[in-house]
């Protein structure tokens, strides 16, 4: 059990909807950096959030946005979903804002229908 | 960007046999982490090694950060074993990120 908590394990929806991935980080952990686990793409950087900031954007879509909480929590929006964002969406933690390892969550299976 | 190469790509071996993961990356580097992700797809965190050489019970791990290589050791292979073995690294240059290899599919047979 890496610590790190997501919400929900599996979701499925339809085109043109929105949904809100949940991600609750390990104790202690500032750092929540989110990844995208696709089939054509492999693992790819999405957003990280450092107490709160945003601190650097990967290849994340202008319909995706993320945000973090006060309390720590991180939650990812995806919107107006199409097929091709059927993924695997992990979330991980760090310490820090620098050079840490990072902790992974098992992930939210999302399936577009 | 960094580029990951991990090598082979896939590997099918027999319960007990020994076998070596290669991951090569193109640029410094000031984190490396190695995972396995297991057939329900969580990423189990094996690693944490920017340089030097680490060992946990049968798996072990080298980088070589001079000259931009990691091999992850995994001896008397178990079909537990069995999944698919990323390797991650952290660019020096830009943001605070793990850019993933295309990993190596391992398959241990009984």
């Amino acid at each position: 059990d890496s610590g790190v908590t997501q919400t929900p394990k599996h979701l499925i929806t339809a085109t043109g909807q929105r949904v809100t991935l949940r991600c609750s980080p390990r104790s202690g952990d500032l750092s929540v950096y989110w990844y995208q686990q696709s089939l054509d793409q492999g693992l790819q950087f999405l957003i990280h959030y450092y107490n709160g900031e945003e601190r650097a954007k990967g290849n994340i879509l202008e319909r995706f946005s993320a945000q973090q909480f006060p309390d720590l929590h991180s939650e990812l929006n995806l919107s107006s979903l199409e097929l091709g964002d059927s993924a695997l969406y992990f979330c991980a933690s760090s310490v820090g804002g620098g050079i840490q390892p990072q902790h992974f969550g098992d992930g939210t299976r999302l399936s577009i229908l | 960007g960094i580029q990951v190469e991990q090598s082979p790509p896939d590997l099918i071996l027999q319960e007990g046999a020994n076998s070596t993961l290669r991951c090569n990356f193109s640029d410094s580097v000031n984190n490396l982490q190695w995972f396995h992700q297991n057939p329900w797809g969580q990423l189990i965190n094996l690693f944490y090694i920017p340089s030097g050489t680490k060992q946990n019970g049968r798996l072990s791990a080298t980088t070589v950060a001079t000259e931009r290589y990691s091999l992850l050791y995994i001896s008397s292979s178990q079909t537990t074993d069995s999944g698919v073995y990323f390797c991650a690294v952290g660019p020096i240059q830009g943001a605070q990120k793990l850019v993933f290899g295309q990993g190596t599919r391992l398959t241990i047979n009984p």
